[in-house]
C-alpha cells in the first residue's frame, strides 16, 4: 500500500524561484527520506530526517517534518534548470523493518 | 568508488520469453533491494536480500518472478514467460545498513519493454 503521497503531482517554476513539495504519510515512521530521479532512471538520495527531528538543511535543500500532521515538505531554494527531475519521499517504519515505502513523486520542471 | 551497476540498460523482448536482469551492488553492502517502477508511478518493492539470510520475497507479483543473490555480491532478477504488463523500469539498490531503513543507493535501472 502507498505510504507516502507527494503533492503536487507536477510543479513548473521559473529558474531562481523556490520550489516546495509536500509528502503525507499514514503510519508512524522512523525516518523520512527524499530522493531525486532524473529521466526515469536511478534515484539519488538527497536527505534523511529522523522522526525526532523537525528541520534539516543540506545546501539549497530544506526539509521539515511534522509528525503530528504526518507530513513533510522539501524546499529547494533558488532553483536551477538542473533541478528538473522527479522527487520522491520514502518512509521507513516499524521496528526492525528494512523496507522503505515510496510515494508516486512530484515532477518538477524548472524553466530557464 | 563505483556505484551500483545494472545490466542491460534496456531490454526489448517478446511476450512469453524469459529475461534475466543483473545487479552489481556497491562492494561491502550487505543489503540489496529490487524494485519495479511503472511509467509515471512510484517504486514497488519486489525483493530484499540481507547477507546470507533468507530473502524477503513478499513483493514478488507472481511466481514468474524470481531472484537470486550469491552471498553479498551480484544479484539476478529473472522474469519467466514475460507479459506486456511486466514492461517497466527495474531498479536495484544496495545499502550498508542492517537494522534500520537508512539510505539506499540506486543503480541506473533496466528499462524492460515486452512487445
Amino acid at each position: 500500500s502507498q505510504q507516502g503521497e507527494e503533492d503536487p503531482q507536477a510543479l513548473s517554476i521559473q529558474e531562481g524561484e523556490n520550489a516546495t513539495m509536500n509528502c503525507s504519510y499514514k503510519t508512524s515512521i522512523n525516518n523520512l527520506q527524499w530522493y531525486r530521479q532524473n529521466s526515469g532512471r536511478g534515484l539519488v538520495h538527497l536527505i534523511l530526517i529522523r522522526s525526532n527531528e523537525r528541520e534539516k538543511h543540506s545546501g539549497r535543500l530544506r526539509v521539515t517534518l511534522d509528525t503530528s500532521k504526518k507530513s513533510s515538505s522539501l524546499l529547494i531554494t533558488a532553483s536551477r534548470a538542473a533541478d528538473t527531475a522527479s522527487y520522491f519521499c520514502a518512509t521507513g517504519s516499524g521496528a526492525g523493518s528494512y523496507q522503505l515505502t515510496f510515494g508516486k513523486g512530484t515532477k518538477l520542471s524548472v524553466i530557464p | 568508488g563505483a556505484g551500483v551497476s545494472q545490466s542491460p540498460s534496456n531490454k526489448v523482448t517478446e511476450k512469453g520469453k524469459d529475461v534475466e536482469l543483473r545487479c552489481d551492488p556497491i562492494s561491502g553492502h550487505t543489503a540489496l533491494y529490487w524494485y519495479r517502477q511503472r511509467l509515471g508511478q512510484g517504486l514497488e518493492f519486489l525483493i530484499y536480500f540481507q547477507g546470507n539470510s533468507a530473502p524477503d520475497k513478499s513483493g514478488l507479483p507472481s511466481d514468474r518472478f524470481s531472484a537470486e543473490r550469491t552471498g553479498e555480491s551480484v544479484s539476478t532478477l529473472t522474469i519467466q514467460r514475460t507479459q506486456q504488463e511486466d514492461s517497466a523500469v527495474y531498479l536495484c539498490a544496495s545499502s550498508p545498513y542492517r537494522q534500520s531503513q537508512e539510505t539506499q543507493y540506486f543503480g541506473p535501472g533496466t528499462r524492460l519493454l515486452v512487445l
